[in-house]
């Protein structure tokens, strides 16, 4: 079992927004801005779309942004676009010796 | 360009040892702040930390794995090795080392991955 907790699976059609949300406890999502979104094809390695609970990397397209609310953080992905399909992981600091938690994922289908 | 890339065994036997390389270039971990983490992802499942080394040779370990796990790097600062004792099936994952630095907790870099299965 995940320390985060991820909704199993979200769609959307391609040009509409979704969200995924990312539960935690305060020892690790809302005790820190350390929250980090990856996304996942089949196959390939995960790939860094959110760090610091909403801060893009180069590269990275701003139709995804992040947010955070008490002990839950959400990514949004706008204007959806076919290869946005993909699996979605949050991750969390968590201030112990087990310095980093996971979400269980969230696969994301745009029908 | 950074990149990473992992190297070892695609087969283990139950209770052997484990002994996988990352081999890494555009950065060295003699350089302030840099950190190499080794994260596991079992098929068609979550992504899991394992371990971290500092650039000054500190070391973070997963709890749960912890008498079992060592990583390490070579005097060259561009290999981080990870060994995992007393492998079991359950232990069959997808094995990524991942780039970051101290005091953040997001992995910017990611090597393409090994897959480990224990099986006899």
């Amino acid at each position: 079992q995940s320390a985060l907790t991820q909704p199993a699976s979200v769609s959307g059609s391609p040009g509409q927004s979704i969200t995924i949300s990312c539960t935690g406890t305060s020892s690790d999502v809302g005790g820190y801005n350390y929250v980090s979104w990856y996304q996942q094809h089949p196959g390939k390695a995960p790939k860094l779309m959110i760090f610091d609970v909403g801060n893009r990397p180069s590269g990275v397209s701003d139709r995804f942004s992040g947010s955070k609310s008490g002990d839950t953080a959400s990514l949004t992905i706008s204007g959806l676009q076919a290869e946005d399909e993909a699996d979605y992981y949050c991750s969390s600091y968590t201030g112990r010796s087990t310095l980093v938690v996971f979400g269980g994922g969230t696969k994301l289908t745009v029908l | 360009q950074v990149t990473l890339r992992e190297s070892g065994p695609a087969l283990v036997m139950p209770t052997q040892t484990l002994t996988l390389t990352c081999a890494f270039s555009g950065f060295s971990l003699s350089t302030n702040g840099m950190c190499v983490t080794w994260i596991r992802q079992p098929p068609g499942k979550a992504p899991e930390w394992l371990a971290r080394i500092d650039w000054d040779g500190d070391k973070y370990y997963n709890t749960s794995l912890r008498t079992r796990l060592t990583i390490s790097k070579d005097s060259s600062e561009r290999q981080v090795v990870l060994t995992m004792t007393n492998m079991h099936p359950v232990d069959t994952a997808t094995y990524y080392c991942a780039r970051n630095f101290y005091g953040k907790y997001y992995h910017d870099y990611w090597g393409q991955g090994a897959l480990v299965t224990v099986s006899s």
